[in-house]
């Protein structure tokens, strides 16, 4: 069973570019989670995703970041007009059920790092 | 707002000392608290998750202890070792999961 797949794990874009970074959650886990780690800082939550749902989206940027889980396919955060800013490393996490109310652990990739240039 | 803090943000101690790295968190009314190892350039590796209703877990040389009604964790590290360098972040889920800045430990040989 493969953990936590994320792609690509290393993105350099210009100022003004569209990053996407890929998640695929393990298998039989419909729960997916971006996190945002900034040098030097803890991970910030991002978006809560189930199948086609965004269920909680408190963490993102309100402009240029999107996120989507497809019914089929990977989950995919994407960010238009990338910024300097924007450099960070983002995971994605997964669950099978929702991972507080169960008490489930919560596996994490292994994070895309993007660097804006 | 949950807040959590880890305290200290470094710590670097010689190899073979046993050490205490600190959680706090300000909300109480959490589902679980989890502790996670990262190294540079890496993803997260979960060490320990302990549940509301429990006080502790361990494994191998770690031990964690949670007091929810004071908001607080401890991750007990035995005899450190210099493989155990590595950033060390502690999280609280409750309706989802925040994270501490975390403590970057160093284990000197």
């Amino acid at each position: 069973n493969a953990g936590v797949m994320q792609n690509p794990r290393h993105l350099v874009r210009r100022r003004g570019q569209e990053a996407r970074l890929r998640c695929s959650p393990m298998k039989g886990h419909s729960h997916v989670y971006w996190y945002r780690q900034l040098p030097e800082e803890g991970l910030k939550f991002m978006v809560y995703l189930q199948k086609e749902n965004i269920i909680d989206e408190s963490g993102m940027p309100k402009e240029r970041f999107s996120a989507e889980f497809p019914k089929e396919g990977p989950s995919i955060l994407r960010i238009q007009q990338v910024v300097r800013g924007d450099s960070a490393a983002y995971f994605c996490a997964s669950s099978p059920l929702e991972g507080g109310y169960s008490g489930n652990t919560i596996y994490f990739g292994e994070g895309s790092w993007l660097t804006v240039v | 707002k949950q807040e959590v803090t880890q305290i200290p943000a470094a710590l670097s101690v010689p190899e073979g000392e046993n050490l205490v790295l600190n959680c706090s968190f300000t909300d109480s009314a959490i589902y679980n608290l989890q502790w996670f190892r990262q190294d540079p350039g890496k993803g997260l590796t979960s060490l320990l998750l302990i549940q509301s209703s429990q006080r502790e877990q361990t494994s191998g040389r770690l031990n964690a202890s949670l007091d929810k009604s004071s908001g607080r964790s401890t991750l007990y590290i035995a005899a450190s070792q210099p493989g155990d360098s590595a950033t060390y972040l502690c999280a609280v889920t409750n309706n989802d999961m925040r994270f501490g800045a975390g403590t970057r430990l160093t284990v000197k040989p």
